[in-house]
Protein backbone atom coordinates (compact mmCIF):
# COMPACT_ATOMS: atom_id res chain seq x y z
CA UNK A 1 0.00 0.00 0.00
CA UNK A 2 1.44 3.14 -1.23
CA UNK A 3 1.61 5.79 1.94
CA UNK A 4 2.41 8.59 -0.47
CA UNK A 5 0.57 9.25 -3.35
CA UNK A 6 2.50 11.42 -6.14
CA UNK A 7 1.02 12.94 -9.41
CA UNK A 8 2.05 13.35 -12.18
CA UNK A 9 4.79 10.39 -13.15
CA UNK A 10 6.04 12.86 -16.15
CA UNK A 11 5.96 16.17 -16.48
CA UNK A 12 7.98 18.27 -19.25
CA UNK A 13 7.92 22.22 -19.45
CA UNK A 14 9.26 25.18 -21.04
CA UNK A 15 12.66 26.46 -19.73
CA UNK A 16 10.96 29.51 -16.86
CA UNK A 17 7.57 27.68 -16.58
CA UNK A 18 6.70 26.33 -13.24
CA UNK A 19 6.28 22.99 -12.71
CA UNK A 20 4.12 21.86 -9.80
CA UNK A 21 4.47 18.38 -8.28
CA UNK A 22 1.72 16.90 -5.85
CA UNK A 23 1.49 14.97 -3.21
CA UNK A 24 -1.08 13.07 -0.83
CA UNK A 25 -1.09 10.98 1.90
CA UNK A 26 -3.43 9.22 4.35
CA UNK A 27 -1.73 8.38 7.89
CA UNK A 28 -2.20 11.67 9.84
CA UNK A 29 0.85 10.92 11.89
CA UNK A 30 3.55 11.93 9.76
CA UNK A 31 4.49 15.09 10.72
CA UNK A 32 7.77 16.01 8.44
CA UNK A 33 7.57 16.06 4.41
CA UNK A 34 10.38 16.74 2.52
CA UNK A 35 10.98 16.64 -1.62
CA UNK A 36 14.21 14.67 -2.60
CA UNK A 37 15.70 15.73 -5.92
CA UNK A 38 17.65 12.39 -7.69
CA UNK A 39 20.00 12.83 -11.09
CA UNK A 40 20.45 9.33 -12.85
CA UNK A 41 22.40 6.92 -10.96
CA UNK A 42 22.83 9.56 -8.20
CA UNK A 43 21.20 9.55 -4.46
CA UNK A 44 18.43 11.72 -3.72
CA UNK A 45 19.45 15.08 -2.61
CA UNK A 46 17.29 16.38 0.24
CA UNK A 47 15.70 19.75 -1.31
CA UNK A 48 13.34 21.55 0.87
CA UNK A 49 10.77 20.32 3.58
CA UNK A 50 7.67 21.39 5.32
CA UNK A 51 6.29 20.41 8.97
CA UNK A 52 2.59 20.77 9.06
CA UNK A 53 2.50 23.42 11.16
CA UNK A 54 3.12 25.92 8.29
CA UNK A 55 1.20 26.42 5.31
CA UNK A 56 4.32 27.30 2.82
CA UNK A 57 8.06 27.02 2.91
CA UNK A 58 10.41 28.56 0.66
CA UNK A 59 13.86 28.19 -0.78
CA UNK A 60 15.47 29.83 -3.59
CA UNK A 61 13.45 28.97 -6.64
CA UNK A 62 11.64 25.92 -4.73
CA UNK A 63 8.46 26.74 -2.65
CA UNK A 64 6.07 23.72 -0.77
CA UNK A 65 3.20 24.50 -0.01
CA UNK A 66 1.10 22.27 2.48
CA UNK A 67 -2.42 21.63 2.96
CA UNK A 68 -2.96 20.03 6.44
CA UNK A 69 -6.89 19.64 5.87
CA UNK A 70 -6.61 18.00 2.16
CA UNK A 71 -3.89 16.16 3.60
CA UNK A 72 -1.85 17.18 0.58
CA UNK A 73 1.35 18.98 -0.45
CA UNK A 74 3.01 20.26 -3.44
CA UNK A 75 6.60 21.46 -4.87
CA UNK A 76 6.11 24.42 -6.99
CA UNK A 77 9.83 25.47 -8.98
CA UNK A 78 9.79 29.17 -10.01
CA UNK A 79 11.75 29.91 -13.44
CA UNK A 80 12.83 26.34 -14.11
CA UNK A 81 15.80 25.80 -16.14
CA UNK A 82 17.24 22.68 -17.67
CA UNK A 83 19.69 22.18 -15.18
CA UNK A 84 16.65 20.96 -12.75
CA UNK A 85 15.61 18.23 -15.15
CA UNK A 86 15.75 15.23 -12.67
CA UNK A 87 13.37 12.53 -11.11
CA UNK A 88 11.64 14.43 -7.92
CA UNK A 89 10.56 12.53 -4.62
CA UNK A 90 8.16 13.52 -2.10
CA UNK A 91 8.02 11.68 1.29
CA UNK A 92 7.23 11.69 4.39
CA UNK A 93 7.32 10.30 8.18
CA UNK A 94 6.94 10.73 11.44
CA UNK A 95 8.39 10.29 15.21
CA UNK A 96 7.29 7.60 17.19
CA UNK A 97 5.39 7.73 20.43
CA UNK A 98 6.59 6.93 24.14
CA UNK A 99 9.88 8.50 23.04
CA UNK A 100 10.41 5.64 20.25
CA UNK A 101 11.64 7.33 17.16
CA UNK A 102 11.33 5.95 13.70
CA UNK A 103 12.11 8.56 11.23
CA UNK A 104 11.96 6.26 8.10
CA UNK A 105 10.96 7.87 4.93
CA UNK A 106 7.75 6.68 2.78
CA UNK A 107 8.37 8.19 -0.78
CA UNK A 108 6.14 8.24 -3.78
CA UNK A 109 6.96 6.78 -6.61
CA UNK A 110 8.87 9.89 -8.30
CA UNK A 111 7.85 12.47 -10.90
CA UNK A 112 10.17 12.86 -13.82
CA UNK A 113 10.79 16.39 -15.39
CA UNK A 114 11.90 17.81 -18.26
CA UNK A 115 12.82 21.27 -18.78
CA UNK A 116 13.52 21.88 -22.60
CA UNK A 117 15.87 25.35 -22.75
CA UNK B 1 34.31 15.24 1.54
CA UNK B 2 31.99 14.90 4.77
CA UNK B 3 28.97 13.68 3.22
CA UNK B 4 27.71 9.63 3.44
CA UNK B 5 29.57 7.23 1.46
CA UNK B 6 29.12 3.89 0.26
CA UNK B 7 31.42 0.55 -1.16
CA UNK B 8 31.38 -0.38 -3.86
CA UNK B 9 29.25 2.05 -6.32
CA UNK B 10 28.66 -0.82 -8.86
CA UNK B 11 28.48 -5.02 -7.68
CA UNK B 12 27.58 -7.40 -10.43
CA UNK B 13 27.35 -10.76 -9.27
CA UNK B 14 25.90 -14.25 -10.36
CA UNK B 15 22.86 -15.67 -8.63
CA UNK B 16 23.29 -17.52 -5.57
CA UNK B 17 26.74 -15.69 -4.50
CA UNK B 18 26.56 -13.88 -1.21
CA UNK B 19 27.85 -9.64 -1.46
CA UNK B 20 28.41 -7.39 1.36
CA UNK B 21 27.66 -3.38 0.76
CA UNK B 22 29.35 -0.77 3.20
CA UNK B 23 28.10 2.65 4.21
CA UNK B 24 30.00 5.49 5.84
CA UNK B 25 27.67 7.69 7.08
CA UNK B 26 27.98 11.59 8.30
CA UNK B 27 30.18 11.70 11.18
CA UNK B 28 28.68 12.02 14.14
CA UNK B 29 24.81 10.39 13.02
CA UNK B 30 23.91 8.50 15.43
CA UNK B 31 20.72 7.02 12.94
CA UNK B 32 21.16 5.22 9.85
CA UNK B 33 19.14 3.96 7.16
CA UNK B 34 19.08 1.33 4.44
CA UNK B 35 16.39 1.69 1.65
CA UNK B 36 16.52 -0.26 -1.37
CA UNK B 37 15.07 1.42 -5.04
CA UNK B 38 14.32 -0.36 -8.36
CA UNK B 39 13.84 1.31 -11.76
CA UNK B 40 11.52 4.09 -11.84
CA UNK B 41 10.35 3.63 -8.40
CA UNK B 42 10.73 5.64 -4.94
CA UNK B 43 13.24 4.26 -2.06
CA UNK B 44 11.52 1.57 0.10
CA UNK B 45 12.65 1.48 3.45
CA UNK B 46 14.54 -1.66 4.55
CA UNK B 47 16.58 -1.60 8.37
CA UNK B 48 17.21 1.45 10.79
CA UNK B 49 19.84 1.72 13.14
CA UNK B 50 20.52 4.48 16.09
CA UNK B 51 24.15 3.90 17.37
CA UNK B 52 24.47 0.26 16.83
CA UNK B 53 21.43 -0.70 17.66
CA UNK B 54 19.04 -2.13 14.81
CA UNK B 55 15.32 -0.90 15.50
CA UNK B 56 13.22 -1.32 12.88
CA UNK B 57 13.18 -4.11 9.86
CA UNK B 58 11.41 -4.04 6.66
CA UNK B 59 9.19 -7.11 6.02
CA UNK B 60 11.39 -6.54 2.51
CA UNK B 61 14.29 -7.33 4.45
CA UNK B 62 13.88 -11.46 3.94
CA UNK B 63 16.42 -14.01 5.81
CA UNK B 64 18.76 -13.92 3.29
CA UNK B 65 19.66 -10.32 4.32
CA UNK B 66 21.38 -8.95 7.44
CA UNK B 67 22.78 -5.85 8.24
CA UNK B 68 24.95 -4.53 11.33
CA UNK B 69 26.58 -1.81 12.38
CA UNK B 70 29.31 -2.32 14.84
CA UNK B 71 29.85 0.12 17.13
CA UNK B 72 27.24 2.48 16.15
CA UNK B 73 29.90 4.16 12.86
CA UNK B 74 30.02 2.27 9.87
CA UNK B 75 27.13 -0.19 8.14
CA UNK B 76 27.16 -3.08 5.99
CA UNK B 77 24.37 -4.93 4.52
CA UNK B 78 25.03 -8.49 3.55
CA UNK B 79 22.70 -10.84 0.96
CA UNK B 80 23.03 -14.07 1.21
CA UNK B 81 22.14 -16.50 -1.69
CA UNK B 82 21.23 -13.65 -4.14
CA UNK B 83 18.54 -14.01 -5.95
CA UNK B 84 17.61 -11.86 -9.64
CA UNK B 85 14.62 -9.81 -8.12
CA UNK B 86 17.76 -8.60 -5.48
CA UNK B 87 19.10 -6.61 -8.63
CA UNK B 88 18.53 -2.74 -7.63
CA UNK B 89 20.04 0.27 -6.31
CA UNK B 90 20.53 -0.03 -2.55
CA UNK B 91 21.19 3.33 -0.61
CA UNK B 92 21.82 4.34 2.73
CA UNK B 93 21.08 7.56 4.35
CA UNK B 94 22.23 9.42 7.94
CA UNK B 95 20.64 11.42 10.27
CA UNK B 96 21.26 13.03 13.48
CA UNK B 97 18.69 13.13 16.48
CA UNK B 98 17.20 16.04 17.13
CA UNK B 99 13.99 17.23 18.60
CA UNK B 100 13.53 19.44 14.82
CA UNK B 101 16.37 18.37 12.73
CA UNK B 102 16.26 14.19 13.83
CA UNK B 103 14.08 13.97 10.46
CA UNK B 104 16.66 15.07 8.18
CA UNK B 105 18.06 12.60 6.29
CA UNK B 106 20.98 12.51 4.05
CA UNK B 107 21.47 10.23 1.36
CA UNK B 108 24.77 8.65 0.09
CA UNK B 109 25.34 7.21 -3.80
CA UNK B 110 23.88 4.41 -3.09
CA UNK B 111 25.22 0.77 -4.71
CA UNK B 112 23.88 -0.31 -8.10
CA UNK B 113 23.63 -4.52 -7.43
CA UNK B 114 22.89 -6.45 -10.71
CA UNK B 115 22.56 -9.92 -10.08
CA UNK B 116 22.84 -12.19 -13.88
Amino acid sequence: QQQVKQSPQSLIVQKGGIPIINCAYENTAFDYFPWYQQFPGKGPALLIAIRPDVSEKKEGRFTISFNKSAKQFSLHIMDSQPGDSATYFCAASMEGYRGSTLGRLYFGRGTQLTVWP
Amino acid sequence: DTGVSQDPRHKITKRGQNVTFRCDPISEHNRLYWYRQTLGQGPEFLTYFQNEAQLEKSRLLSDRFSAERPKGSFSTLEIQRTEQGDSAMYLCASSSQGAREGHEQFFGPGTRLTVL
